[in-house]
């Protein structure tokens, strides 16, 4: 496809169960990114790939959090061991170059997690 | 550290008329900034943004942007709202690497 897609666009998870959740970014765009966006908030940065490697991971809220792009395309961020607070919105968003100041990202639509 | 604060978390406003959503940034150097739109269901597009070249930038659906560096702010306008305005805007902002910093974001409500 043409945009940033992600998947599944709604997970229902029950607390204490594992979560993956996958992004695939436009073909050929370096960099990708995470945000967690909680009801009424804006995006909150989670983490950074330029290809495979993962420059930023500062913003992953505890050790439950995993985020992994192994070839340079395709990314899952995956939550163990879930918790009612772990409910939001996953964007995922990726850019053509590597940073910088005008560098635009494009969105994909989100998971949104629901924890029970 | 740099940061964007959007000073409404809602605006109102009748279709046709003014809108105005104010967002100011703090930064010890010239900020990119951008903002950025969130229909429902739909992922964040890009309205518009300033990398130091002109300050007054416009964007897309008529909306455009002032950065002004002695108020430090970066509010946006459009001079007729519409319907189909009605969403959540984000102001950002870049840390000039790679870490993208939103604001609490400003749901604009238009009225028929």
């Amino acid at each position: 496809g043409a945009g940033v897609s992600q998947s599944p666009r709604y997970k229902v998870a029950k607390r204490g169960q594992d979560v993956a959740l996958r992004c695939d970014p436009i073909s050929g765009h370096v960099s990708l990114f995470w945000y967690q966006q909680a009801l009424g908030q804006g995006p909150e940065f989670l983490t950074y790939f330029q290809n495979e490697a993962q420059l930023d991971k500062s913003g992953l809220p505890s050790d439950r959090f995993f985020a992994e792009r192994p070839e340079g395309s395709v990314s899952t961020l995956k939550i163990q061991r879930t918790q009612q607070e772990d409910s939001a919105v996953y964007l995922c968003a990726s850019s053509l170059r590597t940073g910088g100041r005008d560098t635009e990202a494009f969105f994909g639509q989100g998971t949104r997690l629901t924890v029970v | 550290a740099q940061s964007v604060t959007q000073l409404d978390s809602h605006v109102s406003v009748s279709e046709g008329t003014p809108v105005l959503l104010r967002c100011n940034y703090s930064s010890s150097y010239s900020p990119s900034l951008f903002w950025y739109v969130q229909h429902p269901n739909k992922g964040l597009q890009l309205l518009l943004k300033y990398t130091s070249a002109a300050t007054l930038v416009k964007g897309i659906n008529g909306f455009e942007a002032e950065f002004k560096k002695s108020e430090t702010s970066f509010h946006l306008t459009k001079p007729s709202a519409h319907m189909s305005d009605a969403a959540e805007y984000f102001c950002v902002t870049n840390t000039g690497g790679f870490k993208t910093i939103f604001g609490a974001g400003t749901r604009l409500f238009v009225k028929a």
